[in-house]
């Protein structure tokens, strides 16, 4: 069965440093998504991301935050100077446009930013 | 008032019991409604999904939405100790990128 993957699975950076965090998504998908969850938290819409470009963003996702489809199977999101408050689970989710419209999340990257 | 709500347990019962679990919501527009399972430290994993009101059956789990009462519910019938997890009702709303906003996750533990 198809599914997202996600690396690394856990990811150690140093508050400022920048980190990027990848993503395969169903490969027959067109629509794909970033949501986080802090620990012990619900799980978070961060952005959408259709035909190239972002669709909605939450208030979370600032200038910090981008994300990029550099090739036809990789989806990114970069933090370019990381806080602690960053640190949390990133899950990618893919959907596609036919069947089921449902999001399908990866398995998420752990960061821990110290 | 959240635009979510869910009781975060956690709920335990003996293997067997029929199990219910439910969310409120407040946001009219949501139209689709979704149970995702989530083990500790993993993906959300896509259990049901419904559009609108009505019931779903899938096996042991039965989702149903009260789009009136802004209501929701998850029954899962002959509950096994594998089903033991967190379970997060989510919703959004008809635009095909709409973003899902999810409960805050009730942690559900079968005895047995």
């Amino acid at each position: 069965e198809p599914e997202v993957t996600q690396t690394p699975s856990h990811q150690v950076t140093q508050m400022g440093q920048e980190v990027i965090l990848r993503c395969v998504p169903i490969s027959n998908h067109l629509y794909f998504y970033w949501y986080r969850q802090i620990l012990g938290q619900k799980v978070e819409f961060l952005v959408s991301f259709y035909n190239n470009e972002i669709s909605e963003k939450s208030e979370i996702f600032d200038d910090q935050f981008s994300v990029e489809r550099p090739d036809g199977s990789n989806f990114t999101l970069k933090i370019r100077s990381t806080k602690l408050e960053d640190s949390a689970m990133y899950f990618c989710a893919s959907r596609g446009t036919s069947g089921g419209y449902e999001q399908y999340f990866g398995p998420g990257t752990r960061l821990t930013v110290t | 008032q959240k635009e979510v709500e869910q009781d975060p347990g956690p709920l335990s019962v003996p293997e067997g019991a029929i199990v219910s679990l439910n969310c409120t919501y407040s946001n009219s527009a949501f139209q689709y409604f979704m149970w995702y399972r989530q083990y500790s430290r993993k993906g959300p994993e896509l259990l049901m999904y419904t559009y609108s009101s009505g019931n779903k059956e899938d096996g042991r789990f039965t989702a149903q939405v009260d789009k009136s009462s802004k209501y929701i519910s998850l029954f899962i019938r002959d509950s096994q100790p594998s089903d033991s997890a967190t379970y997060l009702c989510a919703m959004r709303g008809y635009s095909s990128a709409s973003k899902i906003i999810f409960g805050s996750g009730t942690r559900l533990s079968i005895r047995p």
